[in-house]
């Protein structure tokens, strides 16, 4: 059964710095991995979709890695701002991808201003 | 991005009625919806998947007669909570997708569920 971490649970760094996001996963016979972002109380946008057969995706000031060996992705995000308060959760498709999503529990992220 | 439209996204009910969210897919038909439901500080976790035209498939210790679900178009799913009881208060989020494999999931904005 496929298992889904990330670390840290919460983070609080001062504006305008970089830092990165760990996600996890236990199968590595995935198809795709996806970076989400939830606001409070909000639905889930979608940031990242990153395919098994790629390293990386880029869009603006995230990127995200994908090691699928060792069953890790990142998400860096470059100059942080106090807009980027959220929540941000990592999922990998429970099957081909038809079948929904495995999501970890989330890293809730605040930017101090 | 795709467009996934879901209402109402908050709803206040009494314990024993029922209520009905539904979920839209707005540009694009959606041959399969996915149902989650979140607890706070918890993962996301799927209640079930919705075939168009066909019966949907629960995940185990989801009861089915409690959350029901139609797929009657491509384009709306609709979930039934119900006889609600405060338990089943919580957030609920629906996904839809084209059904080709490998794409990029795409959600509503959620339901926050009280049942007072």
């Amino acid at each position: 059964k496929q298992e889904v971490t990330q670390i840290p649970a919460a983070l609080s760094v001062p504006e305008g710095e970089n830092l990165v996001l760990n996600c996890s996963f236990t199968d590595s016979a995935i198809y795709n991995l996806q970076w989400f972002r939830q606001d409070p109380g909000k639905g889930l946008t979608s940031l990242l979709l990153i395919q098994s057969s790629q390293r990386e995706q880029t869009s603006g000031r995230l990127n995200a890695s994908l090691d699928k060996s060792s069953g890790r992705s990142t998400l860096y995000i470059a100059a942080s701002q106090p807009g980027d308060s959220a929540t941000y959760l990592c999922a990998v498709p429970r099957g081909g991808g038809a079948d929904g999503l495995t999501f970890g529990k989330g890293t809730h992220l605040i930017i101090q201003p | 991005g795709a467009v996934v439209s879901q209402h109402p996204s908050r709803v206040i009910c009494k314990s024993g009625t029922s209520v009905k969210i539904e979920c839209r897919s707005l540009d694009f038909q959606a041959t399969t919806m996915f149902w989650y439901r979140q607890f706070p500080k918890k993962s996301l976790m799927l209640m079930a998947t919705s075939n168009e035209g066909s019966k949907a498939t629960y995940e185990q210790g989801v009861e089915k007669d409690k959350f029901l679900i139609n797929h009657a178009s491509l384009t709306l799913s609709t979930l039934t909570v119900t006889s609600a009881h405060p338990e089943d208060s919580s957030f609920y989020i629906c996904s839809a997708t084209d059904g080709r494999m490998n794409t990029e999931a795409f959600f509503g904005q959620g339901t926050r569920l009280t049942v007072v």
